[in-house]
């Protein structure tokens, strides 16, 4: 299995630009988050969908962000338009989501992240 | 409002040495606990979790201890090696892990010296 692969892995756009992050989730996984790192704040959950729904997208920051999740093997997220503050790591990360408690089965994995510089 | 908080924000200790992360919640629905490693250039990985019917668990050199009544728990590293720097995330889950959401603390960025 590849993992979740995302892309690009790294972007430098200047401020007002559109940017659109893509990512993979794991073939199965029925959950997948978007989540952005940064020193100041940590990793800060911005959406999350179950079975290709979104169920709680109260993480993202401004109606400049969007994500989408058309089918099982493919997310979008998307800044629009971009501004410096928005320079973080993003990751995409997806989990088979059961309904025992504590079987481990919700584990999440993370893709490498795709690292967005707005200049 | 910040629901786990972790510290130290930093650690630095020689090879050998058992680094401690601690972690306190505030969110007495959380039942599930999992740590995640991050190398790097690297998305976080579980490395281990418990829940919190026991007080600790160990895997290799990991172990989690757990207070519940004090709503912290910590990570030890044993015999501490170089491959260990990264930094490590608490976090932490109500519904025994079900509920897809899953709040993280800020991280500790560990160095594990020569």
């Amino acid at each position: 299995d590849a993992g979740v692969i995302q892309s690009p892995r790294h972007e430098v756009t200047e401020m007002g630009q559109e940017v659109t992050l893509r990512c993979k989730p794991i073939s199965g996984h029925n959950s997948l988050f978007w989540y952005r790192q940064t020193m100041m704040r940590g990793l800060e959950l911005l959406i999350y969908f179950n079975n290709n729904v979104p169920i709680d997208d109260s993480g993202m920051p401004e109606d400049r962000f969007s994500a989408k999740m058309p089918n099982a093997s493919f997310s979008t997220l998307k800044i629009q338009p971009s501004e410096p503050r928005d320079s973080a790591v993003y990751f995409c990360a997806s989990s088979f989501r059961l309904s025992t408690p504590y079987s481990g089965a919700n584990v999440l994995t993370f893709g490498a992240g795709s690292r967005l510089t707005v200049l | 409002q910040q629901q786990v908080k972790q510290s130290p924000q930093s650690l630095i200790v020689q090879k050998g040495g058992i680094p401690i992360i601690n972690c306190a919640y505030e969110n007495t629905a959380f039942d599930y606990f999992p740590w995640y490693q991050q190398f790097p250039g690297k998305g976080p990985a579980l490395l281990i979790a418990i829940r919190p019917d026991v007080s600790e668990k160990k895997e290799g050199r990991f172990t989690i201890s757990f207070n519940k009544s004090a709503k912290q728990f910590s990570l030890h590293i044993m015999d501490s090696q170089p491959g260990d720097s990264a930094t490590y995330f608490c976090a932490a889950s109500p519904y025994g892990g079900t509920a897809s959401k899953l709040t993280f603390g800020t991280g500790t960025r560990l160095q594990v010296t020569l």
